[in-house]
């Protein structure tokens, strides 16, 4: 099944405490992102990749990390989380063209709701 | 520069009323738009776009959404609502030829009645 898998589903942790969230899709595709949603502010872009070694901030990417050493795997690094980063979590794929043209839309994992306290 | 606008927080509507959930867009070219539901403890799943052809475009579980190229619009509509059509429904929109980055909205919450 084509699916973006997301983990954990829920975390509560401390801050400053190091932690990953894991998102891999098994689609082949080219471009990931990860969002963050927050009550009355809907969807923001933390950061993207449009391909293996190739990422770029979004509208919010401080204090968040990425990386694409792999092109299944994109993993959301938070070195030393705060409060302020307690949200709902969302990671996303898609082709890109010229493979199949810039109308593909994305794939969601089910989130990962994160509690900085 | 790209943007979209939904101005509804939220819309109210009885079962087996018809649904319209609003969309505006702002970009330099033509438009790629999308429309996504996310039900509880769920990824954003896709519904349905129109990237060229026919203004009216179906979708999935019924819905369907109305390009309006002069008003900038495209806006999500269901003729008969259900209850479990009540979800969170986000419009996102990509500039053909443009960034590939797509911009979403701020999202609407539909409430559908019995």
């Amino acid at each position: 099944e084509a699916q973006v898998t997301q983990n954990p589903r829920y975390l509560i942790t401390v801050t400053g405490k190091k932690l990953t969230v894991t998102c891999s899709q098994n689609m082949n595709h080219e471009y990931m992102s990860w969002y963050r949603q927050d009550p009355g502010l809907g969807l923001r872009q933390i950061y993207y990749s449009m391909n293996v070694e190739v990422t770029d901030k979004g509208d919010v990417p401080e204090g968040y990390k990425v990386s694409r050493k792999e092109k299944r795997n994109f993993p959301l690094i938070l070195e030393s989380p705060s409060p302020n980063q307690t949200s709902l979590y969302f990671c996303a794929s898609s082709p890109i063209p010229p493979r199949t043209g810039s109308n593909s839309p994305l794939h969601f994992g089910n989130g990962t709701r994160l509690t900085v306290t | 520069a790209q943007s979209v606008a939904q101005p509804e927080d939220q819309v109210n509507v009885a079962e087996g009323n018809p649904l319209t959930v609003k969309c505006t867009y702002s970009v330099s070219g033509n438009p790629y738009l999308f429309w996504y539901v996310q039900y509880p403890n769920r990824g954003l799943q896709f519904l349905l776009k129109y990237i060229t052809g026919d203004n009216l475009v179906k979708g999935s579980y019924g819905f369907e959404a109305e390009f309006n190229k002069s008003q900038t619009s495209f806006h999500l509509k269901k003729p008969s609502a259900l209850v479990s059509d009540s979800a969170l429904y986000f419009c996102a929109v990509r500039e053909a030829g443009g960034s590939y980055i797509p911009t979403f909205g701020r999202g609407t919450s539909l409430i559908v009645h019995p």
